[in-house]
């Protein structure tokens, strides 16, 4: 079974540029997430997606960050414009709907640094 | 409001030993709870989970985590280290009322001295 995808793997840019990051879920994951992992921090949620509605976007900055999963499947998450302080890991996860199978399987990751 | 506590940032354990990483948490319900480890460079992968039922839940890699209600605890633990063991373990604690929002800890790491 493949895993969670997710590119780039790493992303440099600068303050006040736009960057997106991309995310396929496990094939027939319904429930998708976007986490922001700060060094040295456990990962925080930005938003999670149930087939293409959206569950919780509280945590989410939505003054600068946007995020989408228009058909369902896969998801881009988007930053515009870029502040030194969203430097982070920016993780995807995908699960099941069953509670029996609530466990989150995370991608590789996002690192960004904004310089 | 819901929490979770790793007390101890840095664990270390000779190769062999018993090792145990600590997690409280502070929520209201009944949660769900997790412990996900962390390789270099690579996202968190699951280990085991707490949903109902039996308090010793068993996981991958020979983990174990036992729920303690009363102290509100679920701390991992393994009978032998081993040096691969070495990593970043998180706690983390959720919810099944439609939003499933992991909160984790802080992470803990683990060094498994040979």
């Amino acid at each position: 079974e493949a895993g969670v995808a997710q590119s780039p793997r790493y992303k440099i840019i600068e303050k006040r540029q736009s960057v997106a990051f991309w995310c396929n879920p496990i094939s027939g994951h319904a429930t998708l997430y976007w986490y922001q992992q700060i060094l040295g921090q456990g990962p925080k949620l930005l938003i999670q997606f149930q087939n293409n509605g959206v569950v919780d976007d509280s945590q989410l900055p939505k003054d600068r960050f946007s995020a989408e999963r228009l058909k369902g499947v896969d998801s881009t998450l988007k930053i515009q414009p870029a502040k030194l302080e969203d430097s982070a890991v920016y993780l995807c996860a995908s699960s099941s709907w069953d509670f029996r199978a609530i466990e989150q399987f995370f991608g590789p990751g996002t690192r960004l640094t904004v310089l | 409001a819901q929490s979770v506590a790793q007390p101890e940032d840095q664990v270390n354990v000779a190769e062999g030993n018993p090792l145990t990483v600590k997690c409280t948490y502070s929520v209201s319900g009944n949660p769900y709870l997790f412990w996900y480890v962390q390789y270099p460079n690579r996202g968190l992968q699951f280990l085991l989970k707490y949903i109902t039922g039996d308090n010793l839940v068993k996981g991958s890699y020979g983990f174990e985590a036992e729920f303690n209600k009363s102290q509100t605890s679920f701390h991992l633990k393994k009978p032998s280290a081993l040096v691969s063991d070495s990593a970043l373990y998180f706690c983390a604690v959720s919810f099944y009322t439609g939003a499933n929002n992991l909160f984790f800890g802080t992470g803990t790491r683990l060094t498994v001295i040979p």
